[in-house]
């Protein structure tokens, strides 16, 4: 396909895992990243990772990278109320160019 | 500081203003850029700035008019919106333009036009 490919709604309990999923288009894509955008604010670059990287973690969140079947996930140990929100990944697809999934709406519940 | 600076947060004008929004970053980065955002979609690029020079243009309208006055300021100037111009709209910077890096975001500008 040509799009970035997200599912659109994840809702989980409090304190359970999250896994946000992600199908990216250019096998060639340099870095791949995940954005987290609150209700009317901008978009927090979470992280990001290298082409050339199979997994990477920071604190609660893990990034696993699938590059044979171009399948970028984000999971989020430990979910609470503040994970809630819009996130995006992205691919560099070239020069200047990031191209955004239509971002997957996570929906935290107590 | 990793942080990109958008001013104002909140814009409402009229289709026969004329105003600007404006970004700064003091990351030291060279590469500066403007999306749009509409509701519930992703951000679409509309200009690159690398080095100052603007280096991508999303086929924006004229009525948009982007203006890099130095390496840390980046502004974008309105003339004669419309309603559907209403959107979101983000700055975002990076080291360079090769985007091997972070990309950064700013807080946007909540953009209507009535």
């Amino acid at each position: 396909g040509e799009d970035v490919e997200q599912s659109l709604f994840l809702s989980v309990r409090e304190g359970d895992s999250s896994v946000i999923n992600c199908t990216y288009t250019d096998s060639s894509s340099t870095y791949l990243y995940w954005y987290k955008q609150e209700p009317g604010a901008g978009l927090q670059l979470l992280t990001y990772i290298f082409s050339n990287m199979d997994m990477k973690q920071d604190q609660r969140l893990t990034v696993l990278l699938n590059k044979k079947d171009k399948h970028l996930s984000l999971r989020i140990a430990d979910t609470q109320t503040g994970d809630s929100a819009i996130y995006f990944c992205a691919e560099n697809l070239g020069y200047s160019t990031l191209t955004f999934g239509k971002g997957t709406m996570l929906l935290v519940s107590p | 500081d990793t942080e990109v600076t958008q001013t104002p947060k909140h814009l409402v004008m009229g289709m026969t203003n004329k105003k600007s929004l404006k970004c700064e970053q003091h990351m030291g980065h060279r590469a500066m850029y403007w999306y749009k955002q509409k509701a519930k979609k992703p951000p679409e690029l509309m200009f690159v700035y690398s080095y100052e020079k603007l280096s991508i243009n999303e086929s924006v309208p004229s009525r948009f008019s982007p203006e890099c006055p130095n390496s840390s300021l980046l502004n974008l100037h309105l003339h004669a919106l419309q309603p559907e111009d209403s959107a979101l709209y983000l700055c975002a910077s990076s080291q360079d333009g090769q985007l091997n890096t972070e990309a950064f975001f700013g807080q946007g500008t909540r953009l209507t036009v009535v």
